[in-house]
């Protein structure tokens, strides 16, 4: 079974701190991407990353994909209360067309 | 916003019951997926249809059931409710449904009393 662990669940901080969100998984994923969902919406699209390695930058938000393919980090600089909501990667793995969210990290920034 | 429209909005009903969600995906989007979200669960993928086909499914009940319509707009209809099934359901819609990125739609609260 395929399987996106991430860490933390849950995360608190206070304005102006940095955090990373861990997405880690044993299957290869051919892109990885990661989502922002706030209360009672859909999940929005915040990045998609392909290439083992890469690393792409998105504002406060620093995005990388593993070179083995099989996890990504989410890096927020300076977090403030609008970062505030759940965090999902998501992905299928190479072969399937199966896409998996991840297991999400609800975090609060507080002002 | 994603583009990809859902209705209703909010669904109650009782056990035993059936209800049919509906979602129209972004203009030339062919691929259309359904997941659901509960509080204690994550969101877990249900089936995805392309172009009236369907393609792949997931942790989808033999008690629920999806079609997608020549027009491309999907259906997913919930039988035999349970009080368990009370949940939010997304639909997403992507171009061609091979692991591109997906929009979603505003979900359907569906609360089973």
């Amino acid at each position: 079974t395929q399987l996106l662990e991430q860490s933390p669940q849950f995360l608190s901080i206070q304005e102006g701190e940095n955090l990373t969100v861990y997405c880690n998984s044993s299957s290869v994923f051919s892109s990885l991407q990661w989502y922002r969902q706030e209360p009672g919406e859909g999940p929005v699209l915040l990045v998609t990353v392909v290439t083992g390695g890469e690393v792409k930058k998105l504002k406060r938000l620093t995005f990388q994909f593993g070179d083995a393919r099989k996890d990504s980090s989410l890096h927020i600089t300076a977090a403030q209360p609008g970062d505030t909501g759940l965090y999902l990667c998501a992905g299928a793995s190479s072969g399937t067309y199966k896409y998996i969210f991840g297991t999400g990290t609800r975090l609060k920034v507080l002002a | 916003d994603s583009g990809v429209t859902q209705t209703p909005k909010h669904l109650i009903t009782a056990t035993g019951q059936r209800v049919t969600l509906r979602c129209s995906p972004r203009s030339g989007d062919l691929s259309v997926y359904w997941y659901q979200q509960s509080l204690d669960q994550g969101l877990q993928f249900l089936i995805q249809y392309y172009n009236g086909e369907e393609r792949a499914k997931g942790n989808i009940l033999e008690r629920f059931s999806a079609q997608q319509f020549p027009d491309l707009h999907s259906e997913l209809n919930l039988s035999s409710l349970e009080l368990g099934d009370s949940a939010l359901y997304f639909c997403a819609s992507s171009a061609q449904g091979n692991q591109e990125t997906q929009y979603f739609g505003p979900g359907t609260r569906l609360l089973v009393l």
